[in-house]
This record gives C-alpha cells, structure tokens and sequence, in this order.
C-alpha cells in the first residue's frame, strides 16, 4: 500500500475564486495516477490519468499536472464553481497495478 | 449512470444475519473491484478480480468472501459481521491495466446493528 498525501483535507472557497490542492505519493515505481471527482450522493468519477512527468491534462475549468520525480501531482479548478463542491481523489498506481486512493480533498464553493 | 450497477443501495443487518451484495457491469470491463468507506477514512481496497481471478485480497477478514461468477458480475457474501464492518461499499470496473480509470457504482450503505 502507498503513502499517499492529499492537501489540504478541506478547502472552502467563494464562488468565481481559484483553487489548488496537492496529491503526494512515493515516486519509486511510479506507473499511473488518477484524479477522481466524488460528489455527495454519487458514486466518484474519473477525472484524469496521467502517466508521464510534466504531464498536463485540462477538461474546462479543472486541469492537472504531473511531476513523478518528486511525486506529487497539483489539481487546479480556475473560477470556482458551486457545482465543483466535492471531494477530489487521486489514486497512484505502481507499476504492479496496485491503486491505492488518498483521504481525499473536500472542496466548498460557496455562492 | 456509470454503468455499474449495485444492490441494495442500503442494508441493514444483525451481527448473524448472512447476506450479499451485487455489482453489475455491462462496460466490457475484465476488472472488478470492491472497495469500503469508513466514516472519515479513506477507500480502502479490498478485493480485485482479473479475468474472474482474485489477483488480491488486501487482507480482508474472512467474513467477506467475494465471487465473481464472469466479468460482469462480482458479489460480496456477508456474514457474522461485526459493528465495525458499518460502511459505505463500493464497487468498480476497468479495463485491465493500471493505467485505466475506474468506473464505480453508487455503493451500498451496509449497517450492522
């Protein structure tokens, strides 16, 4: 099982604010990451993958990017909306296809 | 929809009582996971099915034994369990390989009185 970090646990922003939260993991054995979406009633959603280092990804207002060689991965949400309140899991996978997901970042967009 | 699929949404049950759970998918996926929520932890893996081939059981008590009858169904069967197995239990598919997103089902809220 990996060591995986997300931060901060909990982020409350207003509504039209910017927003960043981070994803730590153990860069030895790197193979795969995955951002989900996992709000409140419904069941998580992917995101994004990403496989290599200086990876970016972007769909609309969210994007990620990718430094396995320090191991760490940055979700971005740009104007924040009341819709993007949920929480945000990333999930590294090693190399021996093992996934495991972070406690996860718990964002409130307030209107 | 995700294209999982999972029964019951809510259970309530006895410490004594036996009984299951049921994942379905239709994605084409050939793997399938079962994973639990504890309140305020994280999702902690429990079982993965490869080509209906348990590849990994993260040591989960035997009290959960998981089935996977073909690629589109995966169940968990319950029983004796304990206060503590109180949890939200999830489901997912993929395709095989690590690089591939899960999907996931809408998870049943499992209460053990």
């Amino acid at each position: 099982i990996l060591n995986v970090e997300q931060s901060p646990q909990s982020l409350h922003v207003q509504e039209g604010d910017s927003t960043n939260f981070t994803c730590s993991f153990p860069s030895s054995n790197f193979y795969a990451l995955h951002w989900y979406r996992w709000e409140t009633a419904k069941s998580p959603e992917a995101l994004f993958v990403m496989t290599l280092n200086g990876d970016e990804k972007k769909k609309g207002r969210i994007s990620a990017t990718l430094n396995t060689k320090e191991g760490y991965s940055y979700l971005y949400i740009k104007g924040s909306q009341p819709e993007d309140s949920a929480t945000y899991l990333c999930a590294p996978n090693t190399n021996a296809g093992k996934s495991t997901f972070g406690d996860g970042t718990t964002l409130t967009v307030k209107p | 929809e995700t294209g999982v699929t999972q029964t019951p949404r809510h259970l309530v049950m006895g410490m004594t009582n036996k009984k299951s759970l049921k994942c379905e998918q239709h994605l084409g996926h050939n793997a399938m996971y079962w994973y639990k929520q504890s309140a305020k932890k994280p999702l902690e893996l429990m079982f993965v099915y490869n080509f209906k081939e348990q590849t990994e059981n993260n040591s989960v008590p035997s009290r959960f034994s998981p089935e996977c009858p073909n690629s589109s169904h995966l169940f968990l069967h319950l029983h004796t369990l304990q206060p503590e197995d109180s949890a939200l239990y999830l489901c997912a598919s993929s395709p095989v390989g690590g690089n591939q997103p899960q999907h996931f089902g809408d998870g049943t809220r499992l209460s053990i009185l």
